[in-house]
């Protein structure tokens, strides 16, 4: 069956100028989680959906961040007034349920703020 | 909250010998522990996970070891081959939240035919 896909797969944007990241998790999978990676770095954690609701979002570096999956499939991440620091690899995860199990990366979306 | 250490950031083998990466943990509440491969340009992907319920698992060239008395576990690969080369991450859960999984630095293997 079809993965977890991320769009758009690459982004450059302007600072200050506000983005939309999407991830379409596997379908069925319950948890979906955003992380961010820097180069050289490991995933970081940024929220964890479970069903629709955030479960945890403690990794929101800050009120720009905002994550929404309103039907409990789809999720966007929202960054407001983009900082050069926010220039990253985003990827998406999904796993079947929320009990520790194998999580199941997307591409990423490679945002670049100029 | 969990911190998760990994060593060596580096490491080159000559492909056939085997390879080990180390991680600590901070949480000893913390009760599962993947093992993730990234290839250059591409999404990680698990290779194998331990819970804490268990010292040791073996999937066939690849095994993972466990201490939770002093809170660390390895990474064994034997009989490298060049496709092993990627980065790995070791990661931990913590019992207090299942699912926000801590990811270690990694570790960037590289094996050398």
């Amino acid at each position: 069956g079809a993965g977890v896909s991320q769009t758009p797969s690459n982004k450059v944007t302007e600072k200050g100028k506000y983005v939309e990241l999407r991830c379409d998790p596997i379908s069925g999978h319950t948890a979906l989680y955003w992380y961010r990676q820097s180069l050289g770095q490991g995933p970081e954690f940024l929220i964890y959906f479970q069903g629709t609701g955030a479960a945890d979002d403690s990794g929101l570096p800050n009120d720009r961040f905002f994550a929404v999956r309103p039907e409990g499939s789809v999720s966007t991440l929202k960054i407001q007034r983009t900082e050069r620091g926010d220039s990253a690899v985003y990827l998406c995860a999904s796993s079947l349920t929320s009990v520790p199990t194998e999580q199941f990366f997307g591409p990423g979306t490679r945002l670049t703020v100029l | 909250g969990e911190n998760v250490e990994q060593h060596p950031s580096t490491l080159s083998v000559q492909e056939g010998d085997s390879a080990v990466i180390k991680c600590t943990y901070s949480d000893s509440a913390s009760n599962y522990f993947p093992w993730y491969k990234q290839e250059l340009g591409k999404r990680p992907q698990l290779i194998i996970d331990i819970r804490s319920n268990v010292g040791e698992k073996k999937d066939q060239r690849i095994a993972v070891t466990l201490n939770k008395t002093a809170k660390h576990f390895s990474l064994h690969i034997t009989e490298t081959q060049p496709e092993d080369s990627a980065v790995y991450f070791c990661a931990a859960s913590s019992k207090t939240s299942y699912d926000k999984v801590i990811f270690g630095p990694g570790t960037s293997l590289s094996v050398i035919p």
